[in-house]
């Protein structure tokens, strides 16, 4: 069955800490990887994508992902938080056909202390 | 930039009642989704949209969803009897079809609460 897992339900750091927000899926076939982030009472914004090619992608706002297709996994980093970030982050997949409808993991929560 | 526009933003009803939740996507976009979070849970997909026609929807949604572009701007999900565990965030989402990963732009969401 298609699912993605985001372990981390709740994080809180401190600014200036380093981020990294798990992110794994189950899907087959050839997928296309997104984060999300929904900071409080605003609409999901993509943060960034990763379709083909260089594994490393960069996003808005300083972050970046790494695809590990041999880990199934499209985790988020940021090196240095900021209390902005306070938000919650979802991790996407769809496939690289058909209808493109998404398949979101649980969220996770991050509150950055100031 | 271009928005996803969605109305109301919050909706309270009488379980039983029909509601319509409306969505405006951005204009050149091609396909349009409706999804939900329940408080708590994760975005779940509940319909896509294109060429005027369901392309795929959920098990979520049974006989009393149904979706329409009646105009060709606006994208609406109706539910016609609603239940209590109707009661979520439904989000409205397009995408331009552009054929590689099928980036989605998301409205702010309708937060309907059935009681």
């Amino acid at each position: 069955a298609q699912s993605v897992s985001q372990h981390n339900h709740h994080v809180i750091l401190s600014e200036a800490a380093s981020l990294e927000l798990g992110c794994n899926y189950s899907y087959g076939g050839t997928v296309n990887l997104f984060w999300y982030v929904q900071y409080p009472g605003q609409h999901l914004q993509l943060l960034l994508k990763y379709f083909s090619g260089d594994p490393l992608v960069k996003g808005i706002k300083g972050f970046e992902a790494e695809f590990i297709k041999s880990k199934f996994s499209f985790n988020l980093r940021k090196p240095s938080v900021q209390w902005s970030d306070t938000a919650e982050y979802f991790c996407a997949v769809n496939a690289a056909s058909g209808t493109y409808k998404y398949i979101f993991g649980t969220g996770t929560r991050l509150k950055v202390l100031a | 930039e271009p928005e996803v526009t969605q109305t109301p933003s919050h909706q309270v009803t009488q379980m039983g009642q029909e509601v319509i939740l409306r969505c405006v996507p951005i204009s050149n976009h091609l396909y349009f989704y409706w999804y939900r979070q329940i408080l708590g849970q994760k975005v779940e997909f509940l319909v896509s949209f294109y060429n005027n026609e369901i392309s795929e929807k959920s098990e979520i949604f049974d006989d009393q969803f149904s979706v329409e572009r009646p105009d060709g701007s606006n994208f609406t999900l109706k539910i016609r009897s609603t239940k209590l565990e109707d009661s979520a965030m439904y989000f409205c989402a397009s995408g331009g079809g552009a054929g590689v990963g099928e980036t989605q732009y998301f409205g702010p969401g309708t937060r309907l609460l059935v009681l």
